[in-house]
């Protein structure tokens, strides 16, 4: 079943606490991308991958690292979390190659909470 | 931020109605795409429109898209209880030279049985 997983799905920590969330897709997708959702706010994207090694930030990046050793993971890093970044944390994978749909596959999300 | 907007915010409608939303956005773009979320849940793909198309169909989805004004729309006909959710668009920026992906604040669609 073509999917992207993310894990934890739920997570509670304290502010300064390193945490990695892990995203792996099985559809050997190129592009990757990781977005937070907040109320009214929509969907914002922290960072992007468009393949192995090739990263960029989004729009609100500040705060994150990520990193894309394999094709399919792409991890996102909080070094030092805040309660700013409390949020609804999606991972998402799509095909970007001439004829591909573009279409995003979005994994089932990661609610963090920041204390 | 290039954030795009969707309107309404949100929209009630009685089960068997059309329902519409707008996106407005900012920058040129290559593709448009519009996707729905269930309750806090992963987006689902729709549908996706060209910069060089002006109207597609699929199923009872229909979407405009008009470049000039930087507008889109997606029209669901014969709307149905399970068609409540929310409704965001999202725009690519690759006309503008980078890849990101800029999605629309969303509008909460209620279907009435």
């Amino acid at each position: 079943e073509a999917q992207v997983t993310q894990n934890p799905r739920y997570l509670i920590t304290v502010t300064g606490k390193k945490l990695t969330v892990t995203c792996s897709q099985n559809m050997n997708h190129e592009y990757m991308s990781w977005y937070r959702q907040d109320p009214g706010l929509g969907l914002r994207q922290i960072y992007y991958s468009m393949n192995v090694e090739v990263t960029d930030k989004g729009d609100v990046p500040e705060g994150y690292k990520v990193s894309r050793k394999e094709k399919r993971n792409f991890p996102l890093i909080l070094e030092s979390p805040s309660p700013n970044q409390t949020s609804l944390y999606f991972c998402a994978s799509s095909s970007h190659l001439a004829g591909g749909s573009y279409e995003q596959y979005f994994g089932p999300g990661t609610r963090l909470t920041v204390t | 931020s290039q954030q795009g907007e969707e309107d309404p915010q949100a929209l009630s409608i009685q089960e068997g109605e059309n329902a519409t939303m707008n996106c407005s956005y900012k920058t040129s773009i290559n593709n448009l795409q519009w996707y729905r979320q269930n309750s806090g849940r992963g987006l689902v793909h729709l549908i996706l429109i060209r910069s060089n198309e002006r109207e597609k169909h699929s199923g009872r989805l229909r979407v405009t898209l008009d470049t000039s004004k930087k507008s889109s729309s997606l029209l669901i006909t014969a709307s149905r209880a399970a068609d409540t959710a929310s409704y965001f668009c999202a725009t690519d920026a690759r006309a503008s030279g980078t890849y990101k992906y800029i999605f629309g604040t969303g509008t909460r669609l209620k279907v009435l049985a």
